[in-house]
């Protein structure tokens, strides 16, 4: 059973980087042709998609988003993560992690979520 | 860039039919998928490729697509059902979700 598990600073400063790290288990984050999502929540509002990486290392982000959004993975600590730059009170979100997959590229397996919050 | 358009809510009898709707332009030519959202709960698949359903999920959910509106149905709906539903599709390499339609079974 394959578990997403994201981990961060749950408070980050105006202006600065948001960084979190989505822990895969249950399978190998190199294998198969999966992609790997962050996803965002701002309390009370939906889902927003911020971006992808394939296994091959390609990445896909959020055209509202792209001047500030990374994402990287790290395949010897089946990890990917995120670093979204310059943020602000609007960036203030739950982020998922996700697995994408198939024709659809649905997201089959989340993460519980993680807060985070951009205080000024 | 592209949107996807949702009622923000749609109320449903117990063991009555729910329909929830997303609308995009040429969404049909599109896959849609379908997430179910508990309060403080992270997004459930309840369906996918636009009509097939993950292990685990009940019959009574189903989905078809085709123009630019796809639909989700609850036949028989049940109290547990109640929740925030997404749609999702892809427009090129770009994830994109409905606003949401919160699910209240009266």
């Amino acid at each position: 059973q394959v578990q997403l598990q994201e981990s961060g600073p749950g408070l980050v400063k105006a202006s600065q980087t948001l960084s979190l790290t989505c822990t895969v288990s249950g399978g190998s984050i190199s294998s198969g042709s999966y992609y790997w999502n962050w996803i965002r929540q701002p309390a009370g509002k939906g889902l927003e998609w911020v971006g992808r990486i394939y296994t091959s290392g390609s990445t896909n982000y959020n055209p509202s988003l792209k001047s500030r959004v990374t994402i990287s993975v790290d395949t010897s600590k089946n990890q990917f993560s995120l670093n979204l730059s310059s943020v602000t009170a609007a960036d203030t979100a739950v982020y998922y992690c996700a697995r994408g997959v198939g024709a659809a590229r649905h997201f089959d397996y989340w993460g519980q979520g993680t807060l985070v919050t951009v205080s000024s | 860039s592209y949107e996807l358009t949702q009622p923000p809510s749609v109320s449903v009898s117990p063991g009555q039919t729910a329909s929830i709707t997303c609308s995009g332009d040429k969404l049909g030519d599109k896959y849609a998928s379908w997430y179910q959202q508990k309060p403080g709960q992270s997004p459930v698949l309840v369906l996918y490729e636009d009509t097939k359903r993950p292990s685990g999920i009940p019959e009574r959910f189903s989905g078809s697509n085709s123009g630019s509106t796809a639909t989700l149905t609850i036949s028989g709906t049940q109290a547990v059902d109640e929740a925030d539903y997404y749609c999702q599709a892809w427009d090129s390499s770009t994830g994109v979700f409905g606003g949401g339609t919160k699910l209240t079974v009266l």
